[in-house]
């Protein structure tokens, strides 16, 4: 059974505080790892998508990483607007259903 | 571009009846899948519909129901509600069944059960 755990599940930064967010999962082959924004009240926004160890993407204040064992989202400078829940998951050999974390709910203090 | 839409944005139902879902995928994008996200959890899966068919089923019960239109377009039926399935109800959908092809969300279906 596939698995992805997140952490922090809550992290609070000032702005211009660069941090990163860790996504540890285990899957049996994996297909694609996945990061989604998700503001309150609203539906997961797709960000990236990362297919094998060693793989980096980036847009605009983050960068996401993928190893064979988890991967980080890192966030350069952020502003209040980052402010949202970052959800992790993955797909595998399953098929194409997303296995999701529990998310890490990010605050941006001005 | 049309992302995926749903309908009804909101809505409250009583414990025992039942409740119909609408979605409309991503233009392009020929499978559908159907998530619930409780409050403070991350998503999980329902099904997943590719050529009208339930292709994969997550660890949800029978009152749980779909169906996919020619045109792509899905539902989500909940029968018999009870108080645990208030949640929100995210369509998604990708362009074609195979694992690892990005997919995309819709704005969900808050439900309410009371």
């Amino acid at each position: 059974e596939d698995q992805v755990t997140q952490s922090p599940e809550a992290l609070r930064l000032q702005e211009g505080e660069s941090s990163s967010l860790n996504c540890s999962y285990t899957v049996s082959g994996l297909r694609g790892l996945f990061w989604y924004r998700q503001d309150p009240g609203k539906g997961p926004e797709f960000l990236f998508t990362l297919y094998s160890a060693g793989e980096e993407k980036e847009k605009e204040r983050l960068k996401a990483t993928l190893t064979k064992k988890e991967s980080f989202l890192h966030i350069t400078a952020p502003k209040p607007e980052d402010s949202a829940t970052y959800l992790c998951a993955v797909t595998s050999d399953a098929g194409n259903m997303l296995t999701f974390g529990g998310g890490t709910r990010l605050m941006v203090k001005p | 571009d049309a992302g995926v839409t749903q309908s009804p944005t909101h809505l409250i139902k009583t414990r025992g009846q039942q409740v119909t879902l609408r979605c409309s995928p991503k233009s392009g994008h020929d499978t559908v899948s159907w998530y619930q996200q409780a409050l403070g959890q991350g998503p999980q899966f329902i099904f997943q519909y590719y050529e009208e068919e339930e292709r994969q089923r997550g660890n949800f019960p029978d009152r749980f129901s779909g169906h996919q239109f020619p045109n792509y377009s899905s539902e989500l039926n909940v029968n018999a509600l009870l108080l645990g399935d208030s949640a929100l109800y995210l369509c998604a959908s990708s362009p074609g069944p195979t694992s690892g092809n990005t997919i995309y969300f819709g704005e969900g279906s808050w439900l309410t059960v009371v």
